[in-house]
């Protein structure tokens, strides 16, 4: 358990679907992340929110929209996914810098 | 080309051996962190090290700034071991670039 939670674990959708992945931390740390883990290549950031404020986007399709309504939760809202946009995705958070965040379990995405 | 490079990939030992797995990176980095990625997909932290040397249990990680490079050890390997071993550094800000990770199986 390190803090930092994810919900659900596995989602199923399809590519005409609208669904959201959840991310909560109650560790009062100021930082939340995305990243997306494709098959055997390393983790990629998508968004970060520092002080619920979007700080990154790193070149991310408009597909995903990701929202920080404090600094305790994040969320990655989904809609006209991809097949290739299957992946993990895990959800992170940090006081300050980004080494050291706290990782989620992750959230097992499959679009079909 | 991935800014930090593990090695090696894959790794497979029998239990009780001494595992070294390294990590170089060419990004100017002030600290680097030791991940490890379990089955189910959950990462968790292992080491955040900006000098020297750490020690947790029968892991221990080192890192020569200088040199860029980072290794982490694990001494009398145990199955439950088995995972993929992550190095990160940060970029900038709060950007980290991730090295491709290391998948290790531990043989009973």
């Amino acid at each position: 358990e390190t803090g930092v939670t994810q919900t659900p674990r596995h989602l199923v959708m399809g590519m005409t679907n609208k669904k959201s992945l959840k991310c909560e931390q109650h560790l009062g740390h100021n930082a939340m992340y995305w990243y997306k883990q494709s098959a055997k290549k390393p983790l990629e950031l998508m968004f970060v929110y520092s002080l619920e404020e979007r700080v990154e986007n790193n070149s991310v399709p408009s597909r995903f929209s990701p929202e920080c309504p404090n600094s305790s939760h994040l969320f990655l809202h989904l809609h006209t996914l991809q097949p290739e946009d299957s992946a993990l995705y895990l959800c992170a958070s940090s006081q300050g810098s980004a080494v050291g965040a706290f990782f989620g379990q992750g959230t097992r995405l499959t679009v079909v | 080309k991935n800014e930090v490079e593990q090695s090696p990939q894959n790794l497979t030992a029998q239990e009780g051996e001494f595992i070294t797995i390294n990590c170089s990176y060419s990004v100017g980095i002030s600290a680097l962190h030791w991940l490890q990625q379990h089955p189910g997909g959950g990462i968790v932290s292992l080491f955040m090290l900006s000098s020297g040397k750490k020690k947790h249990g029968r892991l221990i990680a080192t890192i020569n700034i200088q040199e860029k490079h980072s290794s982490l050890h694990i001494t009398a390997s145990h199955p439950r071991d088995s995972a993929v071993y992550i190095c990160a550094g940060p970029e900038y800000g709060n950007k980290l670039v991730f090295g491709a990770g290391t998948i290790l199986r531990v043989k009973s």
